[in-house]
């Protein structure tokens, strides 16, 4: 089962905006990480939040955690054609490497 | 170096047989998880192997296992295939067991089962 939920599902923007989307987990976590999926491949990392950190940011993106709401955020800023894909979310608190992933959110960046 | 390599990355069955499925992981890697994606239950975890020992299962029936080598390159084994069991199966390794572990995924096996 999943660990939570991915808001929005799906999202469409014009190349340049903004793209921000949402995870709610519902256990406690050690860390929160982001992964991105392009057309049914392997998912790549992009980046990993700690649950004792708040923010973080690597290049055009900004994740946030809020651990008193379950919630985390990502930002994808000045978005690119090169963009668009799945993302997701993925927590673990268990023992090894165990991920538990949300929904994913599916972003269209038009040019 | 070499990313992770996943094989076959197609392949078609019926319902009654079995598959079984290869990753081989980065070298150093010596964790190797194994996640199974379809559109209707998305990514679902199905076990992981560190050192040759299975460490974490997910909730999947008996038919899905798995084994690791002392290469740290693994197998997975679907047995008695179901028309559900179609999906894109990932696998994916880490270096480390314990800590905060970044994954890197193979390109994915699809499996389709008519």
């Amino acid at each position: 089962s999943q660990q939570g939920e991915e808001d929005p599902q799906a999202l469409s923007i014009q190349e340049g905006e903004n793209a921000t989307m949402n995870c709610s987990y519902k256990t406690s976590i050690n860390n929160l990480q982001w992964y991105r999926q392009n057309s049914g491949r392997g998912l790549v990392h992009l980046i990993l939040i700690r649950s004792n950190e708040r923010e973080k940011h690597s290049g055009r993106l900004r994740v946030t955690l809020d651990t008193s709401k379950k919630s985390s955020s990502l930002l994808i800023t000045a978005s690119r054609a090169a963009d668009t894909a799945s993302y997701f979310c993925a927590t673990d608190g268990a023992a090894g490497n165990k991920l538990t992933f949300g929904g994913g959110t599916r972003v269209l960046v038009k040019p | 170096k070499a990313g992770v390599t996943q094989t076959p990355r197609y392949l078609i069955k019926t319902r009654g047989q079995q598959v079984t499925l290869s990753c081989s992981p980065i070298s150093g890697h010596r964790s190797v998880s194994w996640y199974q994606q379809t559109p209707g239950q998305g990514l679902q975890f199905l076990f992981e192997y560190f050192s040759e020992t299975q460490r974490n299962k997910g909730n999947f029936p008996g038919r899905f296992s798995g084994r690791q080598f002392s290469n740290s390159r693994s197998e997975m084994n679907v047995s008695t295939l179901e028309l559900g069991d179609s999906a894109l199966y990932l696998c994916a390794c880490a270096q480390g067991v314990t800590g905060a572990n970044v994954l890197t995924f193979g390109a994915g096996s699809r499996l389709t089962v008519l």
